[in-house]
């Protein structure tokens, strides 16, 4: 089945600068990548997502890229402020799949003041 | 619009209590629906994921059983429960037509 991995599994950054965190999978026909933010004591809440037939995606702050070669992802989160502390996950799935995503770990992103 | 409802917010059982979590969605039909578990406050681990009413799948041998009773209702349950059922339980749904998961507020449970 599928393998998520995800790095660093802490990151700390000081306000206004970039946080980058990496996912690779294992399954080269996986097709679909989102991403979680989760807030303590709350639910995972999506993000940013990105299919397999595109290479990056952005929104506002946020941008997603993807290398099906090398079949790694990375969510870049710019201009960190401190309400974009949490945990971040990242996902892995194959279209088609009931059971769907296989979730990384997940990194707990702390933004300094 | 889809919403997602869990019940209760937390719980405080005693070992070998019974169990039953509730989650139910709005504002669509058909949808399939999971149910996670989070322990030391990281990693999602799925326990069980339904396509339908009646149908359910189950990821990780244990105590605890899942039942979908009516479309967009799925239930968590356990006749005894253990210290180990601690955590956060999550619900989440997905469209048919689409691959995204969406997750509900979630369950706290302490088994004390």
């Amino acid at each position: 089945g599928e393998n998520v991995e995800q790095h660093p599994s802490t990151l700390s950054v000081q306000e206004g600068d970039s946080a980058v965190i990496k996912c690779t999978y294992s399954d080269s026909a996986s097709n679909y990548f989102p991403w979680y933010k989760q807030e303590l004591g709350k639910g995972p809440q999506l993000i940013i997502d990105i299919r397999s037939n595109v290479g990056e995606k952005k929104d506002q702050r946020i941008a997603v890229t993807l290398n099906k070669t090398a079949k790694h992802f990375s969510l870049h989160i710019t201009e960190t402020q401190p309400e974009d502390s949490a945990v971040y996950f990242c996902a892995a799935s194959l279209d088609g799949s009931a059971r769907q995503l296989t979730f990384g770990s997940g990194t707990q992103l702390t933004v300094l003041p | 619009s889809q919403t997602i409802h869990q019940w209760p917010a937390t719980l405080v059982q005693p070992v070998g209590s019974p169990l039953s979590l509730e989650c139910t969605v709005e504002g669509t039909s058909n949808p399939n629906l999971y149910w996670y578990r989070q322990a030391a406050g990281r990693g999602l681990q799925l326990l069980f994921y339904s396509v339908g009413i009646g149908q359910i799948s189950s990821e990780v041998p244990q105590n605890l059983s899942a039942s979908r009773p009516q479309d967009r209702q799925f239930i968590l349950s356990s006749k005894k429960l253990l210290l180990s059922d601690s955590g956060f339980y999550l619900c989440a749904w997905r469209g048919t037509s689409f691959e995204t998961q969406y997750f509900g507020p979630g369950t706290r449970l302490l088994v004390l």
